[in-house]
C-alpha cells in the first residue's frame, strides 16, 4: 500500500468546518483514496472515498489535489460524535492493507 | 450487502490458555481477510492476511497463528496467550466494488473482540 502522512491530532468547536489533510505522495495511477473513521471501542466505519474528482456524501466532502499527492477530508458541521480517529488509506485489493496512526479528532462543546 | 460477524465481543483469558477468535463473512465470496489488533491508545497493527482458502500471510511474527478454513470464515490462534496479547482484536475483508475498475476496494470492519490476558 502507498505510505500516507496525518497530523496526530486535530481540534475543532462544535458546528464548525473540519478540514483534515492527508499526504500520498508516492500514491500510483490507480490507487483510490479511502477514510475511516474509529469511534472509541468500535471498529473503523467507511467514511468516503474517491480517485480524482472531489466526492460528496451525506457524511463529508472529500478534496482531492490536481496532482492526487494529497487529499482532505471535510466535514462541514463538526459535532460532538464526530469526534474519532480518521484513517486516510489507499488499500489495494489482493494486498495487504495497513492503517497507519491516524489523526484523532476531538470537537469541543 | 456484506456483514462481517467476530465473536465474542469480550473475553478474558488466564496467561497460558489458548485462544481461537472467529470471524464469518456473509453477503460475498473471495474475499480478502485481515486480523488487525489495537493495543490501548494505540494504532491499528495488521497480523494476519489471507487472500484465500489456506493462504495466511503474517506480518508480524508472535505468539499468535491464523487459519482459513473456509472461504468466508478466518480464525486467529494461540497456543499459549502472554499478557502482552491483550488488545482489541478486528476481523476485515476488503472486497472489489461492483463495476469495471477493479482496483475500487471498500473494506468492512467486525465490531472487535476486546481480550483481556491476566
Amino acid at each position: 500500500d502507498a505510505k500516507t502522512t496525518q497530523p496526530n491530532s486535530m481540534e475543532s468547536n462544535e458546528e464548525e468546518p473540519v478540514h483534515l489533510p492527508c499526504n500520498h505522495s508516492t500514491i500510483s495511477g490507480t490507487d483510490y483514496i479511502h477514510w475511516y473513521r474509529q469511534l472509541p471501542s468500535q471498529g473503523p466505519e467507511y467514511v468516503i472515498h474517491g480517485l480524482t474528482s472531489n466526492v460528496n456524501n451525506r457524511m463529508a466532502s472529500l478534496a482531492i489535489a490536481e496532482d492526487r499527492k494529497s487529499s482532505t477530508l471535510i466535514l462541514h458541521r463538526a459535532t460532538l460524535r464526530d469526534a474519532a480517529v480518521y484513517y486516510c488509506i489507499l488499500p489495494t485489493y489482493g494486498q495487504n492493507f495497513v492503517f497507519g496512526p491516524g489523526t484523532r479528532l476531538s470537537v469541543l462543546p | 450487502s456484506q456483514t462481517i460477524h467476530q465473536w465474542p465481543a469480550t473475553l478474558v483469558q488466564p496467561v497460558g490458555s489458548p485462544l481461537s477468535l472467529e470471524c464469518t463473512v456473509e453477503g460475498t465470496s473471495n474475499p480478502n481477510l485481515y486480523w488487525y489488533r489495537q493495543a490501548a491508545g494505540r494504532g491499528l497493527q495488521l497480523l494476519f492476511y489471507s487472500v484465500g482458502i489456506g493462504q495466511i500471510s503474517s506480518e508480524v511474527p508472535q505468539n499468535l497463528s491464523a487459519s482459513r478454513p473456509q472461504d468466508r470464515q478466518f480464525i486467529l490462534s494461540s497456543k499459549k496467550l502472554l499478557l502482552s496479547d491483550s488488545g482489541f482484536y478486528l476481523c476485515a475483508c476488503l472486497l472489489p466494488r461492483r463495476g469495471r475498475d477493479n482496483f475500487n476496494t471498500e473494506a468492512f470492519f467486525g465490531q472487535g473482540t476486546r481480550l483481556t490476558v491476566v
